[in-house]
């Protein structure tokens, strides 16, 4: 299995919401990553997580909690967001951090 | 200033054409990455290479050290290859350093 999944696929919010985003792997990998892109633009990374303890924070906005319950699991929790956020959130995996990357499919968030 | 520029950013070629797209990066890395984003879609990682060449189906990368430069070659292309093309590399134990992508086109 060398697959990352990323639950929902699309996601529309009003700012004053709370939501989460999930990703799940099963290879064993002990980094994952979120990344948010914006249209037509690179990957930006936001969070990285290394034997489930958050080892980076690209200074996030605190209305973006991440969160790793265990080895497979990357939760994103959202609260109060602003149009802004609306973009594609990335999930990815990697043996260790520096490893190769194995991306999830994406969340599409728009913020209303 | 630890830097990725590709080349070409837009590449629009027809069905069968022999693609090359291209990746330079300012310093010294411990890997390059190729991954492909199909629009509205996730990425997916073709390649991760440190020096040589890879081959999988119709792709093809290289890497040369020395000039600090890499191809990404697709022989025979397709229209489902259309997708945006991402070199990304990592400068020593830092994150991955994402280029600014190039988008494929094939015409039938």
């Amino acid at each position: 299995d060398t697959e990352v999944t990323q639950t929902p696929k699309h996601l529309v919010m009003g700012m004053t919401n709370k939501k989460s985003l999930k990703c799940e792997q099963h290879m064993g990998h002990r980094a994952m990553y979120w990344y948010k892109q914006k249209a037509k633009k690179p990957p930006e990374l936001m969070f990285v997580y290394s034997y489930e303890k958050l080892s980076i924070n690209e200074s996030v906005p605190s209305r973006f909690s991440p969160e790793c319950p265990n080895s497979s699991l990357l939760n994103l929790h959202l609260h109060a967001l602003q149009p802004e956020d609306s973009a594609l959130y990335l999930c990815a995996s990697s043996q260790a951090w520096s490893n190769e990357q194995y991306f999830g499919p994406g969340t599409r968030l728009t913020v209303t | 200033k630890n830097e990725v520029e590709q080349s070409p950013q837009n590449l629009t070629a027809q069905e069968g054409e022999f693609i090359t797209i291209n990746c330079s990066y300012s310093v010294g890395i411990s890997a390059l990455h190729w991954l492909q984003q199909h629009p509205g879609g996730g990425i997916v990682s073709l390649f991760m290479l440190s020096s040589g060449k890879k081959k999988h189906g119709r792709l093809i990368a290289t890497i040369n050290i020395q000039e600090k430069h890499s191809s990404l070659h697709i022989t025979a292309s397709h229209p489902r290859d259309s997708a945006v093309y991402i070199c990304a590399v990592i400068f020593g134990n830092e994150k991955l350093t994402f280029g600014t992508g190039t988008r494929l086109t094939i015409i039938p």
